[in-house]
This record gives structure tokens, sequence and C-alpha cells, in this order.
């Protein structure tokens, strides 16, 4: 089945320590995405990439960093830098252009 | 910059009553908008896109919505609610690069 997988469902992070979320595709999409969702404000964009080994801020990509090493891969690890991680995280990819964004399950970011 | 704003963030409606989700855009450009449905705890799935072929587009689950220029808007509505329907709804708009801003959301109550 074709598809996005998150892993893992839900991930728990101690004060300043790194943790990496993963995200996979195999639809054979050349655009990934990463998103945070916070309750009452939606999904915002923290950064996407169009082509291996190239990649761009959203709008809240301090304390964030990624690589896209591979095409079906696009990592996001979330640093020590930022103080309030909590959250639910969501990738997406999509072919090139204005195309439709296909999301996966999730990952639930805790704070301990 | 683009944007979208969603009106209420919760709307309650009676099973069979007509579903009217509210979405008005800002943008400098032409745009491409979406609406997603987010069932709890799941990642975002395409309802429809208006890329300018038609101003009234239909998606899936009966649900439509209709592109006015002159009001910016791009409200969400279905005939005929069904207790299936209660999730979250996001509409988007989408940069050049896909860079897709969302609306806060709006949260479907279904009463039977």
């Amino acid at each position: 089945d074709g598809g996005i997988t998150q892993s893992p469902k839900y991930l728990f992070r101690k004060e300043g320590q790194n943790v990496t979320l993963s995200c996979e595709q195999n639809l054979n999409h050349d655009a990934m995405y990463w998103y945070r969702q916070d309750p009452g404000q939606g999904l915002r964009l923290i950064y996407y990439s169009q082509i291996v080994n190239d990649f761009q801020k959203g709008d809240i990509a301090e304390g964030y960093s990624v690589s896209r090493e591979k095409k079906e891969s696009f990592p996001l690890t979330v640093t020590s830098a930022q103080k309030n991680p909590t959250a639910f995280y969501l990738c997406a990819s999509s072919l090139l252009g204005v195309e439709t964004q296909y999301f996966g399950p999730g990952t639930r970011l805790l704070v301990l | 910059a683009q944007s979208v704003t969603q009106l209420g963030s919760h709307v309650s409606v009676s099973e069979g009553a007509l579903v009217l989700l509210r979405c008005n855009y800002s943008s400098s450009v032409p745009p491409y908008l979406f609406w997603y449905v987010q069932y709890p705890n799941q990642g975002l799935q395409l309802l429809l896109k208006y890329t300018s072929a038609a101003t009234l587009v239909k998606g899936i689950n009966g649900f439509e919505a209709e592109f006015k220029k002159s009001e910016t808007s791009f409200h969400l509505t279905k005939p005929s609610a069904h207790m299936s329907d209660a999730a979250e709804y996001f509409c988007a708009v989408s940069g050049r690069n896909n860079d897709m801003r969302f609306g806060a959301g709006t949260r479907l109550t279904v009463k039977p």
C-alpha cells in the first residue's frame, strides 16, 4: 500500500534533549512538508523540501532542523532550542507544483 | 502573504441539517484553496480543492464549496449532515511552492 508513515506515534522528550521524528513515503512524491498542530491554532508550516538535499524554512522553523538525503525520507529534529515542543507533528508529501498534500498519521511529542 | 480565516471555531448542527463552514481568504494572486478534514488523533484528508477550473467544487462525502472572488470566500457546505461528519475541518491556501497556510479549524458536532 502506498502512503506516508510517521514514527513513533508518541514521543517523550526530556529537558535539553534533541529528538528526531521519522517520516517516510512510498508515493514517489518529490515534495515533503512538516507541520506543527496546536489546539486552536490549526497547522503551522515548519519546513518543506521540493528536492533531495534542499529544503526551505516555513513560518516556525526556529528550534527545528531537517534533512533530505533520500527522496522517501524527511526526518525532523526537535532541538533543545525549541522551548515549547509539546504538540502534534504532521508530515505530508505531494507532487511538485500546487498539488494535494497527503498526510501521515502524526506524532505526538510530550515533554517529561 | 496568503492567509485564510475560518469563522467559528465550533459549529453544531442536527443530523440531517445543512452544514455550512465558513472560510475567507487573503491573497494577492489567484488562490489555490483546499478543504481538509481531520478525525481525532489522525492526519488530514483532502475533501476538495479549488484550482480555478470551476467556481463550484464538489468533493468527497457529499461536500462542496463555492469560490466567490467578490467576497473572497470559499465556504464548505453539505445539504444533510450525518453523524460520521463530526470532525475538525481546515481551510487552506497554497503558495506557488505548495507551501500551505491553514486556518485555525472548525470543529463540527452533529447532534442526533
